[in-house]
């Protein structure tokens, strides 16, 4: 499965539009990009996950760049409850286990 | 619908003795898997059982083990513990861990985890 990287911590004003970004250069043909957040001291919550084309649904969008090389996490209007640690995933298909990276910590602030 | 449970919230024990921490998937899925979650090391694979058997296991030792039983229920068990063993133990639970030959994955539900303290 790919490396994927990110930045350590981004910091979004509440109500505004969270963009988080994630390496995965190395990604190849059959891997998909999946997206888990974990609130704290809660267990790892799926967000959303794709191969190709952008995805949406009601918590969040993922935008995959054309080489599939990046892609980016879209929190439309975060909230205070949004604070956690994102992770992005690159996942062969029918795998099983999940290879969680250090992720990125979002802090949403009033 | 309930979700993943794990039991118990918290556990403590002293170096050299066994742990057994308990999972109940989701009612319908066949699969569950172990991770471990140390202060600074993320999230690590342990192991995945599907329709009672080990399918996978994590970089761990032997001393880390399981199994399912079969209402799809699981027990991780750690024996000799060791400091470095404290950590949070995430159960996680999906449909099927291979998706029978299909393109889409079976998304992997997670339980709120057991806190094990060595002391």
């Amino acid at each position: 499965d790919a490396k994927t990287t990110q930045p350590t911590s981004m910091d979004c004003a509440e109500g505004r539009a969270a963009n988080l970004p994630c390496n995965h250069s190395t990604i190849s043909g059959n891997e998909y990009v999946y997206w888990y957040r974990q609130i704290h001291s809660q267990g790892p919550q799926y967000i959303i996950h794709g191969l190709k084309n952008n995805e949406t649904n009601e918590m969040a969008s993922l935008i995959i760049t054309e080489d599939r090389k990046s892609s980016t996490l879209i929190l439309p209007h975060a909230t205070l409850r949004d604070t956690a640690v994102y992770y992005c995933i690159s996942l062969r298909e029918n795998t099983d286990k999940l290879i969680f990276g250090t992720g990125t910590r979002l802090q949403v602030f009033p | 619908e309930a979700g993943v449970t794990q039991s118990p919230t918290h556990l403590i024990k002293t170096r050299g003795q066994q742990a057994t921490l308990r999972c109940s998937p989701i009612s319908g899925h066949t699969s569950v898997y172990w991770y471990q979650q140390a202060l600074g090391l993320g999230l690590q694979f342990l192991l995945w059982y599907d329709e009672g058997e080990e399918r996978n296991r994590g970089n761990f030792p032997p001393r880390f083990s399981g199994r399912q039983f079969p209402n799809y229920s699981s027990e991780l068990n750690v024996n000799a513990l060791e400091l470095e063993d404290s950590a949070l133990y995430l159960c996680a639970s999906s449909l099927m861990g291979l998706a029978g030959g299909s393109s889409s994955y079976n998304e992997q539900f997670f339980g709120p985890g057991t806190r094990l303290t060595v002391l």
